[in-house]
């Protein structure tokens, strides 16, 4: 079975603080995937890597980086957080190579105050 | 730019029942899938079922079915003999075939089983 795991299921910051979020994939797939979730918004992707320091803008990258120095890891970052970035982070990955499934891990949720 | 829409915040069914979730996207392309995730709470989002748009039959996953309407760009989700472990937000999402992997999610529809 695929695994994706988060570094952390909650967090509490401080506004302005750096925030990372880690998320490990142990089944060598090539992408990997940033998303937010909030209600009535479904998930919006914030970044994606399809290769390792290979990554693309999705739809919400304002706010947020990323980095990929491991093709088992992706980390997103918050270079100063903010309240609006509260919110559910999920993670996922595929295979890539023609197989689109996603696969997601737990989830951080995190708080800004 | 494609967009996916579900129109139906809360479902609610009585256990053993069936119900069905809507979904419809926006697109100008012909080639693309279609997916239904589960999201159980404070559980793992899993996929449930997936369509590819040229193909015309109906994917199925045993309680699991697909009504694929291409031309009027619906995509809507049959949960059959449903059960309490059903529960969970589900949703909708499209992939354009050269989009790279990039899912385009609706916003979510919350299913409650009643027993």
């Amino acid at each position: 079975d695929v695994k994706v795991t988060q570094s952390s299921r909650y967090l509490v910051k401080r506004t302005g603080e750096k925030v990372f979020l880690e998320c490990v994939q142990d089944m060598d797939h090539e992408n990997m995937f940033w998303y937010r979730q909030d209600p009535g918004l479904g998930l919006r992707l914030i970044y994606f890597s399809y290769d390792v320091k290979m990554k693309e803008k999705g739809d919400i990258p304002e706010g947020y980086s990323v980095s990929r120095e491991k093709k088992e890891r992706f980390s997103l970052i918050l270079e100063s957080a903010s309240t609006n970035q509260t919110s559910m982070y999920l993670c996922a990955s595929s295979l890539g190579a023609g197989d689109e499934t996603q696969y997601f891990g737990p989830g951080t949720r995190l708080l800004v105050l | 730019a494609q967009t996916v829409t579900q129109s139906q915040p809360e479902m609610s069914v009585q256990e053993a029942e069936t119900v069905t979730l809507s979904c419809t996207y926006d697109t100008s392309e012909s080639d693309y899938y279609l997916f239904w995730y589960k999201q159980p709470p404070s559980r793992q989002m899993i996929l449930v079922i997936r369509q590819e748009a040229y193909k015309q039959q109906n994917a199925t996953e045993n309680r699991f079915s697909v009504n694929f309407q291409k031309a009027a760009k619906s995509f809507s989700l049959k949960i059959s003999d449903s059960q309490l472990g059903d529960a969970a937000m589900y949703f909708c999402a499209y992939r354009w075939d050269n989009a790279g992997n990039m899912l385009t999610f609706g916003g979510g529809t919350r299913l409650m089983v009643k027993p």
